[in-house]
């Protein structure tokens, strides 16, 4: 099975500031890799698909690059609205699986 | 507008089942992959299961297989997860959720795009 870890667990950083998510995988997954947004009591909610793809809808704080086995999440400058948990998920052996164990983000 | 609205949650003993439903609309439901995923309190989203658009193919993590089944009624526009023998660690919410197919550079990409609001399962005697 392939396992994924995400870094840092959480975080704690300045409104306008920029902020990187990692995760890297067990095993090469090419960029079958898609980044997840999960506020409490909500629904989770799709913001990269294939490692950099931008979902419809989604602010262009948000972005993602890597493949292979390391990826990365920025969100640019970093706004209220985005106090959330984020995951990444891959989608390598079957449609869609693993999530890492996720990244707490909160404002300082 | 799509919509996906679990039921079917509850309290539970140890070893006793349940049953789960994910009422869909505003697409058409066979045209896509399904999956449950849940989060235990204070814990990250773990992938349970997916079921292919005509349920001939179904996946599950490791922790459930063998007591966990997932399955859909395309006619009613519904899926299903069936628990059996649960255990103090299957508490969770369980969202059902989407998949959504694209190809992007030539790969084909999976990722959920629509998700329920959940339905919290608790295992405890």
């Amino acid at each position: 099975d392939i396992q994924m870890t995400q870094s840092p667990s959480s975080l704690s950083a300045s409104i306008g500031d920029r902020v990187t998510i990692t995760c890297r995988a067990s095993q090469t997954i090419s960029r079958y890799l898609n980044w997840y947004q999960h506020k409490p009591g909500r629904a989770p909610k799709v913001l990269i698909y294939a490692a950099s793809s931008l979902q419809s809808g989604v602010s262009s704080r948000f972005s993602g690059s890597g493949s292979g086995t390391n990826f990365t999440l920025t969100i640019s400058s970093l706004q209220a609205e985005d106090v959330a948990s984020y995951y990444c998920q891959e989608g390598y052996i079957n449609p869609p699986g693993t999530f890492g164990q996720g990244t707490k983000v909160e404002i300082k | 507008e799509v919509q996906l609205v679990e039921s079917g949650g509850g309290l539970v003993q140890p070893g006793g089942s349940l049953r789960l439903s994910c009422a869909a609309s505003g697409f058409p439901f066979s045209n896509y992959w399904m999956s449950w995923v849940r989060q235990a309190p204070g814990k990250g989203l773990e992938w349970v299961a997916n079921i292919k658009q005509d349920g001939s193919a179904t996946y599950y993590v490791d922790s459930v297989k063998g007591r966990f089944s997932i399955s859909r009624d395309n006619a009613k526009n519904s899926l299903f997860l069936q628990m059996l023998s649960l255990r103090a660690e299957d508490t969770a919410v369980y969202f059902c959720a989407r998949v959504t197919t694209t190809v992007v550079r030539t790969l084909l990409i999976y990722y959920f795009d629509y998700w329920g609001q959940g339905s919290l399962v608790t295992v405890s005697s």
